[in-house]
Protein backbone atom coordinates (compact mmCIF):
# COMPACT_ATOMS: atom_id res chain seq x y z
CA UNK A 1 0.00 0.00 0.00
CA UNK A 2 0.93 3.50 -0.17
CA UNK A 3 3.06 5.22 2.64
CA UNK A 4 2.36 8.41 2.81
CA UNK A 5 4.16 11.49 5.10
CA UNK A 6 2.71 14.66 5.50
CA UNK A 7 5.38 17.49 7.09
CA UNK A 8 5.36 19.32 9.64
CA UNK A 9 2.38 17.93 11.74
CA UNK A 10 1.64 21.75 12.98
CA UNK A 11 2.96 24.60 11.97
CA UNK A 12 2.65 28.67 13.23
CA UNK A 13 2.53 31.81 10.89
CA UNK A 14 2.44 35.22 11.43
CA UNK A 15 -0.02 36.45 9.24
CA UNK A 16 1.16 37.71 5.75
CA UNK A 17 4.01 35.50 5.93
CA UNK A 18 4.28 32.45 3.59
CA UNK A 19 3.43 28.73 4.82
CA UNK A 20 4.80 25.34 3.32
CA UNK A 21 3.52 21.77 3.75
CA UNK A 22 5.13 18.92 2.33
CA UNK A 23 4.07 15.31 1.77
CA UNK A 24 5.92 12.50 0.84
CA UNK A 25 4.75 8.95 -0.91
CA UNK A 26 5.65 5.92 -1.65
CA UNK A 27 3.71 4.51 -4.53
CA UNK A 28 5.56 5.43 -8.13
CA UNK A 29 1.99 5.07 -9.90
CA UNK A 30 0.42 7.51 -7.80
CA UNK A 31 -1.17 9.80 -10.57
CA UNK A 32 -2.87 12.45 -8.88
CA UNK A 33 -2.04 14.91 -5.61
CA UNK A 34 -4.88 16.35 -4.07
CA UNK A 35 -4.70 18.82 -1.16
CA UNK A 36 -7.85 19.09 1.12
CA UNK A 37 -8.28 21.54 3.89
CA UNK A 38 -10.37 21.08 6.98
CA UNK A 39 -11.54 24.01 9.28
CA UNK A 40 -12.50 23.17 12.50
CA UNK A 41 -15.85 21.18 12.89
CA UNK A 42 -16.46 21.31 9.14
CA UNK A 43 -15.88 18.86 6.38
CA UNK A 44 -12.60 18.72 4.22
CA UNK A 45 -12.78 20.45 0.64
CA UNK A 46 -10.51 20.10 -1.72
CA UNK A 47 -8.41 23.39 -2.06
CA UNK A 48 -5.78 22.23 -5.01
CA UNK A 49 -4.51 19.23 -7.22
CA UNK A 50 -2.45 18.49 -9.85
CA UNK A 51 -1.67 15.40 -12.33
CA UNK A 52 1.64 13.98 -12.77
CA UNK A 53 2.05 15.46 -16.47
CA UNK A 54 2.12 18.78 -14.28
CA UNK A 55 5.19 20.33 -12.45
CA UNK A 56 3.24 23.15 -10.77
CA UNK A 57 -0.30 24.58 -10.73
CA UNK A 58 -1.25 28.16 -8.76
CA UNK A 59 -4.89 29.17 -7.42
CA UNK A 60 -4.41 33.01 -6.07
CA UNK A 61 -2.57 32.47 -3.03
CA UNK A 62 -2.04 28.74 -3.12
CA UNK A 63 -0.02 26.65 -5.11
CA UNK A 64 1.01 22.83 -5.47
CA UNK A 65 4.33 21.51 -7.03
CA UNK A 66 5.10 18.56 -7.41
CA UNK A 67 8.45 16.41 -7.85
CA UNK A 68 7.85 13.17 -9.31
CA UNK A 69 11.62 11.77 -9.10
CA UNK A 70 11.47 12.47 -5.56
CA UNK A 71 7.91 11.44 -5.00
CA UNK A 72 6.99 14.29 -2.94
CA UNK A 73 4.48 17.20 -3.52
CA UNK A 74 4.06 20.44 -1.51
CA UNK A 75 1.28 23.05 -0.73
CA UNK A 76 2.63 26.79 -0.53
CA UNK A 77 -0.07 29.29 0.66
CA UNK A 78 1.31 32.51 0.67
CA UNK A 79 0.00 36.24 2.21
CA UNK A 80 -1.19 33.98 4.85
CA UNK A 81 -5.03 35.56 6.18
CA UNK A 82 -6.55 34.21 9.34
CA UNK A 83 -8.89 31.82 7.63
CA UNK A 84 -6.51 30.10 6.03
CA UNK A 85 -6.01 28.66 9.79
CA UNK A 86 -7.23 24.80 9.37
CA UNK A 87 -5.61 21.16 9.14
CA UNK A 88 -4.39 20.40 5.59
CA UNK A 89 -4.56 16.97 3.72
CA UNK A 90 -2.34 15.46 1.27
CA UNK A 91 -4.02 12.52 -0.73
CA UNK A 92 -2.02 10.83 -3.29
CA UNK A 93 -3.36 7.78 -5.30
CA UNK A 94 -3.14 6.54 -8.47
CA UNK A 95 -7.09 5.78 -8.91
CA UNK A 96 -8.42 2.04 -10.51
CA UNK A 97 -8.30 -0.08 -7.24
CA UNK A 98 -5.95 1.56 -4.97
CA UNK A 99 -7.61 2.88 -1.63
CA UNK A 100 -6.66 6.24 -1.27
CA UNK A 101 -4.05 7.14 1.93
CA UNK A 102 -4.21 10.62 3.34
CA UNK A 103 -1.41 11.85 4.96
CA UNK A 104 -1.83 12.68 8.96
CA UNK A 105 -2.86 16.42 8.76
CA UNK A 106 -0.91 19.46 8.99
CA UNK A 107 -2.36 22.07 11.54
CA UNK A 108 -1.79 25.83 10.84
CA UNK A 109 -2.26 28.96 12.38
CA UNK A 110 -2.07 32.13 11.34
CA UNK A 111 -1.40 34.09 13.88
CA UNK A 112 -2.82 37.88 13.08
CA UNK B 1 -26.88 20.86 -7.21
CA UNK B 2 -27.22 19.65 -3.54
CA UNK B 3 -24.04 18.25 -1.40
CA UNK B 4 -23.41 14.82 -0.53
CA UNK B 5 -25.64 14.63 2.25
CA UNK B 6 -25.02 12.12 5.84
CA UNK B 7 -27.70 11.24 8.60
CA UNK B 8 -27.70 11.19 11.13
CA UNK B 9 -25.43 14.21 12.42
CA UNK B 10 -24.67 12.73 15.59
CA UNK B 11 -25.35 9.18 17.31
CA UNK B 12 -24.68 7.98 20.65
CA UNK B 13 -24.53 4.21 20.86
CA UNK B 14 -23.70 1.47 24.04
CA UNK B 15 -21.15 -1.41 23.38
CA UNK B 16 -22.02 -4.05 21.62
CA UNK B 17 -25.08 -2.51 19.86
CA UNK B 18 -24.59 -2.04 16.02
CA UNK B 19 -25.37 1.17 14.07
CA UNK B 20 -25.85 2.65 10.35
CA UNK B 21 -24.89 5.53 8.64
CA UNK B 22 -26.09 6.89 5.27
CA UNK B 23 -24.92 8.92 2.73
CA UNK B 24 -26.63 10.84 -0.29
CA UNK B 25 -23.96 11.38 -3.06
CA UNK B 26 -24.34 14.16 -5.36
CA UNK B 27 -26.57 13.94 -8.07
CA UNK B 28 -24.68 12.16 -10.98
CA UNK B 29 -21.57 10.88 -8.33
CA UNK B 30 -21.43 6.97 -9.09
CA UNK B 31 -18.59 6.51 -6.58
CA UNK B 32 -18.57 6.68 -2.80
CA UNK B 33 -16.24 6.29 0.01
CA UNK B 34 -15.82 6.31 3.33
CA UNK B 35 -13.49 7.39 5.96
CA UNK B 36 -12.88 7.33 9.82
CA UNK B 37 -11.30 10.68 11.24
CA UNK B 38 -10.02 10.52 14.97
CA UNK B 39 -7.66 12.90 16.38
CA UNK B 40 -4.72 10.48 16.62
CA UNK B 41 -5.24 8.57 12.83
CA UNK B 42 -6.52 11.11 10.36
CA UNK B 43 -8.45 10.03 7.95
CA UNK B 44 -8.48 6.42 7.47
CA UNK B 45 -10.02 4.96 4.26
CA UNK B 46 -12.83 2.46 4.91
CA UNK B 47 -14.18 1.16 1.71
CA UNK B 48 -15.45 2.71 -1.78
CA UNK B 49 -18.39 1.78 -3.45
CA UNK B 50 -19.08 2.18 -7.25
CA UNK B 51 -22.40 1.03 -9.14
CA UNK B 52 -23.21 -0.86 -6.34
CA UNK B 53 -19.92 -2.93 -6.01
CA UNK B 54 -17.51 -2.67 -3.37
CA UNK B 55 -13.82 -2.00 -5.62
CA UNK B 56 -11.68 -0.95 -2.75
CA UNK B 57 -11.23 -2.19 1.04
CA UNK B 58 -9.24 -0.67 3.77
CA UNK B 59 -7.37 -2.46 6.87
CA UNK B 60 -10.87 -2.45 9.02
CA UNK B 61 -12.08 -5.54 10.75
CA UNK B 62 -15.09 -7.19 9.33
CA UNK B 63 -17.79 -5.36 11.80
CA UNK B 64 -17.66 -2.72 9.33
CA UNK B 65 -19.56 -3.06 5.98
CA UNK B 66 -21.14 -1.47 3.66
CA UNK B 67 -23.18 -1.15 0.65
CA UNK B 68 -24.26 0.87 -2.43
CA UNK B 69 -27.95 0.96 -3.72
CA UNK B 70 -28.94 1.25 -7.43
CA UNK B 71 -29.39 5.44 -6.60
CA UNK B 72 -25.72 5.64 -5.63
CA UNK B 73 -26.75 6.14 -2.08
CA UNK B 74 -24.53 4.33 0.55
CA UNK B 75 -24.88 2.86 3.81
CA UNK B 76 -22.10 1.82 6.05
CA UNK B 77 -22.52 -0.69 8.97
CA UNK B 78 -20.59 -0.99 12.17
CA UNK B 79 -21.75 -4.07 14.16
CA UNK B 80 -21.01 -4.91 17.95
CA UNK B 81 -19.51 -1.16 18.32
CA UNK B 82 -16.01 -0.99 21.06
CA UNK B 83 -15.25 2.46 22.23
CA UNK B 84 -12.66 2.18 19.89
CA UNK B 85 -15.27 3.06 17.01
CA UNK B 86 -16.19 6.32 18.21
CA UNK B 87 -15.18 8.33 15.57
CA UNK B 88 -15.99 11.40 13.17
CA UNK B 89 -17.57 8.92 9.62
CA UNK B 90 -17.10 11.12 6.78
CA UNK B 91 -17.99 10.12 3.12
CA UNK B 92 -17.35 11.53 -0.31
CA UNK B 93 -18.68 11.08 -3.49
CA UNK B 94 -16.65 11.21 -7.03
CA UNK B 95 -17.92 11.09 -10.44
CA UNK B 96 -16.27 7.46 -10.81
CA UNK B 97 -12.55 7.01 -9.76
CA UNK B 98 -10.58 7.38 -6.96
CA UNK B 99 -7.87 9.68 -8.86
CA UNK B 100 -11.22 12.58 -9.11
CA UNK B 101 -12.08 15.11 -6.59
CA UNK B 102 -13.59 14.01 -3.45
CA UNK B 103 -16.51 15.82 -2.04
CA UNK B 104 -17.29 15.14 1.19
CA UNK B 105 -20.03 15.20 3.72
CA UNK B 106 -20.33 16.79 6.95
CA UNK B 107 -19.88 13.44 8.51
CA UNK B 108 -21.54 11.56 11.39
CA UNK B 109 -20.14 11.87 14.90
CA UNK B 110 -20.54 8.65 16.53
CA UNK B 111 -19.92 7.99 20.35
CA UNK B 112 -19.63 4.61 21.72
CA UNK B 113 -20.51 4.42 25.85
Amino acid sequence: GENVEQHPSTLSVQEGDSAVIKCTYSDSASNYFPWYKQELGKRPQLIIDIRSNVGEKKDQRIAVTLNKTAKHFSLHITETQPEDSAVYFCAPNSGGYQKVTFGIGTKLQVIP
Amino acid sequence: KAGVTQTPRYLIKTRGQQVTLSCSPISGHRSVSWYQQTPGQGLQFLFEYFSETQRNKGNFPGRFSGRQFSNSRSEMNVSTLELGDSALYLCASSLGALEEKLFFGSGTQLSVL
